[in-house]
């Protein structure tokens, strides 16, 4: 059982918006920022997202990210082939203390 | 450029020892805390523990504690994982992954290392 819930499986068609859930509680989302990452098949993770909704140099401006309370969101417009992926989010979460992650949601695009 | 390069798979059997390594370059190690990152096809990415390589201070994830064994080696600018005694669930991919901002716990993970395939089989 992880400590953020994410859908296992989402899905989109090439050009389309996809949005993917991570939902946690106050210790680790509702008091702390929340970090995306995306992992290509066969490939380690890498930072997608971070602090929230802040994008590291070199990833495309069509990944956003938000968040509201205990629950945060990442948004792809425009799905393209290569975004096919597992997404996870993570925090840091204060009752533990230490890092949490969502089970990771694999993206299709179809 | 900043990278983090971790040792190669390993095939142990169980009650076996094992230790993995993860080596920094192109930044000054004892400015960011190392993280390692445990990954299961069921289980997805879990959190194992922390360390800040500049005081060698280390907060286990609870899942974690008694099993595995985090240290640092400023002198070669390394992070090590470590198991006294290993189970067949012990089976995984473990990444290192380096935390942003200057000496603390909470920022993102920036910087991963390619991961290390460990199987622990009879």
């Amino acid at each position: 059982q992880t400590a953020l819930t994410q859908p296992p499986s989402t899905s989109g068609t090439l050009g389309q918006r996809v949005t993917i859930s991570c939902s946690g509680s106050v210790s680790n989302i509702g008091t702390n920022t929340v970090s995306w990452y995306q992992q290509l098949p066969g490939a380690a993770p890498k930072l997608l997202l971070y602090r929230n909704d802040q994008r590291p140099s070199g990833v495309p401006e069509r990944f956003s990210a938000s968040k509201s309370g205990t629950s945060a969101s990442l948004a792809i417009r425009g799905l393209q082939s290569e975004d096919e992926a597992n997404y996870h989010c993570a925090a840091w979460d204060d009752t533990l203390p230490g890092w949490v992650f969502g089970g990771g949601t694999n993206l299709t695009v179809l | 450029e900043v990278q983090l390069v971790q040792s190669g798979a390993e095939v142990r059997k169980p009650g076996e020892s094992l230790q993995i390594s993860c080596k920094a370059s192109g930044y000054n190690f004892t400015g960011h805390s190392i993280a390692w990152v445990r990954q299961t096809p069921g289980k997805g990415l879990e959190y194992m523990g922390i360390i800040v390589p500049a005081y060698s201070h280390i907060r286990n994830s609870p899942s974690f504690q008694g099993r595995v064994t985090i240290s640092v080696d400023k002198s070669t600018n390394t992070a090590y994982l470590h198991w006294t005694s290993l189970k067949a669930s012990d089976t995984a991919i473990y990444y290192c992954a380096r935390v942003d901002g200057f000496n603390t716990l909470y920022d993102a993970f920036d910087i991963w290392g390619q991961g290390t395939l460990i199987t622990v089989s009879s």
